[in-house]
């Protein structure tokens, strides 16, 4: 079966540009969780998704930054006004269970601002 | 605040050395312990800990957690080279939020 997939997988953008970073999840995963990181760190959360509804974004650092999952499936990430600051990887997991603590991640998307 | 620290930061072995990696933590309404393995960009699920002192085992790889004493390790024994990865810890709370560690850099010699 598919796993999580992210798309795309490197972007390249300059400074002061909009961008959307998308995530696909495991089909029938409720839960799916956003994550940035940088070189030499651990995945830092910044906003968690059961069904359609944010239940949690309180790790967005700004309000640059701001999440969607319409459909209760597909997710994108978009970032307004990028700053060089924002470059790292950006991780989308999807759990079938959040309760479980088991996540599934997909493979990332590096973003590098100019 | 909920936080997570892993030791070493980085380790370099020599195939067929048994290794110790630590994981200690502070979080608030403690749900559970996980451990990953990250060898390129996705992290792959290695274990979930939720009891104190049950060993979890797969393989060369095991794992047990201290739920007084707040830490876990994973150990691999007779390690090889394609256990170089970084290996994640991370915490989950009721809230479903997951805090992770920085990552211990294991590097597996021929």
């Amino acid at each position: 079966g598919a796993g999580v997939s992210q798309t795309p997988s490197n972007k390249v953008t300059e400074k002061g540009k909009y961008v959307e970073l998308r995530c696909d999840p495991i089909s029938g995963h409720t839960a799916l969780y956003w994550y940035r990181q940088s070189l030499g760190q651990g995945p830092e959360f910044l906003i968690y998704f059961q069904g359609t509804g944010a239940a949690d974004d309180s790790g967005l650092p700004n309000d640059r930054f701001f999440a969607v999952r319409p459909e209760g499936s597909v997710s994108t990430l978009k970032i307004q006004r990028t700053e060089r600051g924002d470059s790292a990887v950006y991780l989308c997991a999807s759990s079938f269970d959040p309760t479980s603590g088991v996540q599934y991640f997909g493979p990332g998307t590096r973003l590098t601002v100019l | 605040e909920d936080k997570v620290v892993q030791s070493p930061l980085s380790l370099v072995v020599h195939e067929g050395d048994t290794v110790t990696l630590n994981c200690s933590y502070e979080v608030t309404n403690f749900r559970s312990l996980l451990w990953y393995k990250q060898e390129k960009k996705a992290p792959t699920f290695l274990f979930m800990l939720t009891s104190s002192g049950i060993e979890k085992k797969s393989g060369r790889l095991s794992s047990i957690l201290d739920k007084k004493e707040l830490f876990s390790i994973l150990n691999i024994t007779a390690t090889q080279t394609g256990d170089s990865a970084i290996y994640l810890c991370a915490n989950t709370n009721t809230g479903n939020q997951f805090y992770f560690g920085t990552g211990t850099s294991l590097t597996v010699i021929p």
